[in-house]
């Protein structure tokens, strides 16, 4: 079944220094999507980054940038220079199916809390 | 460009009432989802639509009915709530292909079943 597993409760951070945030997965499908979104205090759901399964570069995003392990099926997110604004729930998520078959549906790990401290 | 809208933003509902969370998006996407947040976890997909006229169930769909009126509108109905329901309601919307099949969500509907 696909399943995503995100290990990391809450993390503290101090302002400045870079933080990886952990994320593994499993499936069974050979083409899928890895997302990761930020949930403020305030509730809304923003999406940060995004990593292929047959992508070859870690994607980048500003300070964000993806750990895409495929073969040990991880896609940790790091965060550099933390900013007191990136205090946020993470969620890492993934799509499965190519194509036709993809209809879009997200499974969600169940977050990791970051604090960064000033 | 509002981007996916949902109502109400807050609900409070007895056990046995019956509602309907209202969500539009106008960034004439094909796929459209309703997902449920519990305290402390992750969104769980309740129904989704992959496209106008087309519904599927998702990971929690018992309790729930859904209806994609058109193309922009995709609504969740509870038709008798319970408090198990309690909970944040999220919809989301996408571009059904292409890789890159990034989700927009909605701002979320507080709903608390007494």
């Amino acid at each position: 079944a696909q399943k995503i597993t995100q290990t990391q409760p809450g993390m503290f951070v101090q302002e400045k220094e870079a933080v990886t945030l952990d994320c593994t997965y499993d499936t069974s499908d050979q083409s899928y999507g890895l997302f990761w979104y930020k949930q403020p205090s305030s509730g809304e759901m923003i999406f940060l980054i995004y990593q292929g399964s047959y992508d070859e570069q870690n994607a980048t995003e500003g300070r964000y940038s993806l750990n895409f392990q495929k073969a040990r099926k991880s896609a940790n997110l790091v965060i550099s220079a933390s900013q007191l604004g990136d205090s946020a729930m993470y969620f890492c998520a993934m799509r499965e199916g190519k194509g036709s078959s993809n209809t879009g549906k997200l499974i969600f790990g169940q977050g990791t809390t970051l604090q960064v401290k000033p | 460009n509002a981007g996916v809208t949902q109502t109400p933003k807050f609900q409070v509902l007895k056990t046995g009432q019956s509602m309907t969370l209202q969500c539009a998006q106008d960034m004439n996407h094909n796929s459209m989802y309703w997902y449920r947040q519990d305290p402390g976890m992750g969104l769980r997909l309740i129904y989704y639509s992959a496209s106008e006229g087309t519904t599927d169930k998702g990971e929690v769909p018992n309790g729930y009915n859904v209806s994609r009126l058109n193309k922009r509108e995709f609504s969740l109905r509870l038709e008798s709530a319970a408090p198990s329901q309690t909970s944040v309601y999220f919809c989301a919307s996408s571009e059904s292909s292409g890789n890159h099949n990034e989700q927009f969500f909605g701002p979320g509907t507080r709903l608390t079943v007494l």
